[in-house]
């Protein structure tokens, strides 16, 4: 099990330009999440999924689409970047187990800067 | 909405002293807390949880935390620190019915281990 993979793991992009992040999982886990990681604000969650063709708005969506096609792959797309979205990335996933016990399982990160 | 203070972004223990990490959260109803550990260059790893059951959770590599209601705290700690411990820690709260189970996370205490 490669459990919860990204691709890529670093990217520098122009202000302006377009990219997509990719995350993967082997565990055929229902949910999944994005995330950024900024210095002293922790993880902020930017959208999330509950299922296969489905997503919803997180805390910080603004300026980040995403899109769940298959049930192990989770998108996240910035049309036009810009140096605020300057960032550690996260995707996470987990089984749909009741909430209290329900883990979320993190890959790598991707390190992202935007000139 | 839900909300995680952790105080102290920083902290400084030599090898062998105990660990004390503390984490607040604002909910009129007892939300499940998590803690995370982040190793350098690596994703999020479950340290522990609490899910309403007991109040005093253990955890991997000899962490525990307390659950303590009228404190609105649940604050992490490990008898001796080891050098492998230095790394960022999350705290995080779910709601009991929260959408996607999803998690809101303090802004992280990174932890370093001097000889």
């Amino acid at each position: 099990n490669a459990g919860v993979t990204q691709t890529p793991k670093f990217r520098v992009l122009k202000t302006g330009q377009s990219m997509t992040l990719l995350c993967a999982q082997d565990m055929n886990h229902e949910y999944m999440y994005w995330y950024r990681q900024d210095p002293g604000m922790g993880l902020r969650l930017i959208h999330y999924s509950v299922g296969e063709g489905t997503t919803a708005k997180g805390e910080v969506p603004d300026g980040y689409n995403v899109s769940r096609l298959k049930k192990q792959n989770f998108l996240l797309g910035l049309e036009s970047a810009a140096p605020s979205q300057t960032s550690v990335y996260f995707c996470a996933s987990s089984l749909q187990a009741g909430a209290g016990t329900d883990t979320q399982y993190f890959g790598p990160g991707t390190r992202l800067t935007v000139l | 909405a839900q909300s995680v203070t952790q105080l102290g972004s920083h902290v400084s223990v030599s090898e062998g002293a105990l660990v004390l990490l503390r984490c607040n959260y604002s909910s009129s109803v007892p939300p499940y807390l998590f803690w995370y550990v982040q190793y350098p260059n690596q994703g999020l790893q479950l340290l522990l949880k609490y899910t309403s059951a007991a109040t005093l959770v253990k955890g991997i590599n000899g962490f525990e935390a307390e659950f303590k209601k009228s404190e609105t705290s649940f604050h992490l700690t490990k008898p001796s620190a080891h050098m492998s411990d230095a790394a960022e820690y999350f705290c995080a709260v779910r709601a009991i019915k929260a959408a996607g189970n999803r998690l809101t996370f303090g802004g992280g205490t990174r932890v370093l281990v001097k000889p």
